[in-house]
């Protein structure tokens, strides 16, 4: 079966631009979550959605925001890019939520520049 | 808040070395440690830990949890180049999210 796809793979913006990022959860997974990867600081959640729902959120800014669409799939917007915002985001998609249950997909590296 | 902690944050051996990597955590309504594997992007999953002193094996991989003092090992003997990675403690509490350490990078010469 398909794993988690995360699209774009790359990406550069400016400071101050908005940026989206997709994420395709495996067929019948119906929990996606999010995390930004940084060297030193590690996998950091960002949020999680079930059934089109935000059901947990980290401890991110407002600017980080994300929605769910009926067929699971998941998207993440950052507005007002800051150069610290440069990282690795991967989501992780699972059937209820279960982080025991997590496939991670290959990430979308963002450069704010 | 709750917090993992992995040492050393990197290591450099020699193909045949053993290595050992540790997690230690403080988390709230603990459920289980996991360890994953990243090597270019998406991590994948090593082992799950939520009973203390069962040893968990997959090939010269293992590790335990001790969960009276709260840390983890990760082993991996006779080491190969391939082994090369971050490996990432996380530990997940009631709830679907993880709290993970920064990260081990090892790096295995040949």
């Amino acid at each position: 079966k398909a794993g988690v796809t995360q699209t774009p793979r790359y990406l550069i913006k400016t400071r101050g631009q908005q940026v989206t990022l997709s994420c395709s959860p495996i067929s019948g997974h119906r929990s996606v979550s999010w995390y930004q990867q940084t060297p030193g600081q590690g996998l950091q959640f960002l949020f999680e959605y079930f059934s089109e729902t935000q059901r947990n959120k980290g401890n991110f800014p407002g600017r980080f925001s994300g929605r769910q669409f009926s067929n699971s799939r998941s998207e993440m917007n950052v507005s007002t890019l800051e150069l610290g915002d440069s990282a690795l985001y991967l989501c992780a998609s699972s059937l209820e939520g279960d982080s025991q249950g997590y496939t991670f997909g290959s990430g979308t590296r963002l450069t704010v520049v | 808040e709750d917090k993992v902690v992995q040492s050393p944050l990197s290591l450099v051996v020699h193909e045949g070395d053993t290595v050992t990597l540790n997690c230690s955590y403080e988390v709230t309504n603990f459920r289980s440690l996991l360890w994953y594997k990243q090597e270019k992007k998406a991590p994948t999953f090593l082992f799950m830990l939520t009973s203390s002193g069962i040893e968990k094996k997959s090939g010269r991989l293992s590790s335990i949890l001790d969960k009276k003092e709260l840390f983890s090992i990760l082993n991996i003997t006779a080491t190969q180049t391939g082994d090369s990675a971050i490996y990432l403690c996380a530990v997940g509490n009631v709830g679907s999210r993880l709290t993970f350490g920064e990260g081990t990078q090892l790096t295995v010469n040949p």
